[in-house]
């Protein structure tokens, strides 16, 4: 595609309840990353994809996180047990080759825990 | 892993003043710097970067210098305008190839 899309761009869910945030990247993007940006804040590293590597989950907050991603295309991004903290925007970002390269963002998944 | 300092975290300049943000890093593996602008409720955009085999380089009223020894760049906006102010973000991409970021400034450039 033109650029990377992820979906939904908001989400509200209450305490407790399971989430799936999905990530399509650009046509080609080998590196695929998750962050997360609180209101006013950084950007939080989560998880990197890379090829057929084992991904890079250092980032990843709890056990109730978890993300895969099928060979080079589409990830999800898994938020079990949500809790309030958990409040944030998801952003996925894609790159050619390693890390090494320029990164293009997605909009970003707004999830909201009540 | 890779440690990127970023200062300040805010800053405020009069428009047409420049403006002038740090990052240190501490893998001295790093090879390429860029640096995102993120406007209010937008995603961030690369605006410009570096790789370690050069010290400058410039894009119009922006630049970036790099210090390998020193293990710093910096991003260095000049003639600011009111559409400058936004949030700015360093990063490195370490020994793992795997981007690491700053933890922002957010530049206001006053009329």
């Amino acid at each position: 595609g033109a650029g990377v899309s992820q979906s939904p761009s908001n989400k509200v869910t209450e305490k407790g309840k399971d989430v799936e945030l999905r990530c399509d990247p650009i046509s080609g993007h080998t590196a695929l990353y998750w962050y997360r940006q609180r209101l006013g804040q950084g950007l939080e590293f989560l998880i990197y994809f890379q090829g057929n590597s084992a991904p890079d989950k250092s980032g990843l907050p709890s056990d109730r996180f978890s993300a895969e991603r099928t060979g080079e295309s589409v990830s999800t991004l898994t938020i079990q047990r949500t809790q309030q903290e958990d409040s944030a925007v998801y952003l996925c970002a894609s790159s050619f080759s390693s890390g090494a390269n320029v990164l293009t963002f997605g909009a970003g998944s707004r999830l909201t825990v009540l | 892993g890779e440690n990127v300092e970023q200062h300040p975290s805010t800053l405020s300049v009069q428009e047409g003043d420049s403006a002038v943000i740090k990052c240190t890093y501490s893998d001295s593996a790093s090879n390429y710097f860029p640096w995102y602008k993120q406007e209010l409720g937008k995603r961030p955009q690369l605006i410009i970067d570096i790789r370690s085999n050069v010290g400058e380089k410039k894009d119009q009223r922006i630049a970036v210098t790099l210090n390998k020894t020193a293990k710093h760049f910096s991003l260095h906006i000049t003639e600011t305008q009111p559409e400058d102010s936004a949030v700015y973000f360093c990063a490195s991409s370490g020994s793992a190839r795997q981007l690491t970021f700053g933890s922002g400034t957010q530049l206001t450039v006053l009329p």
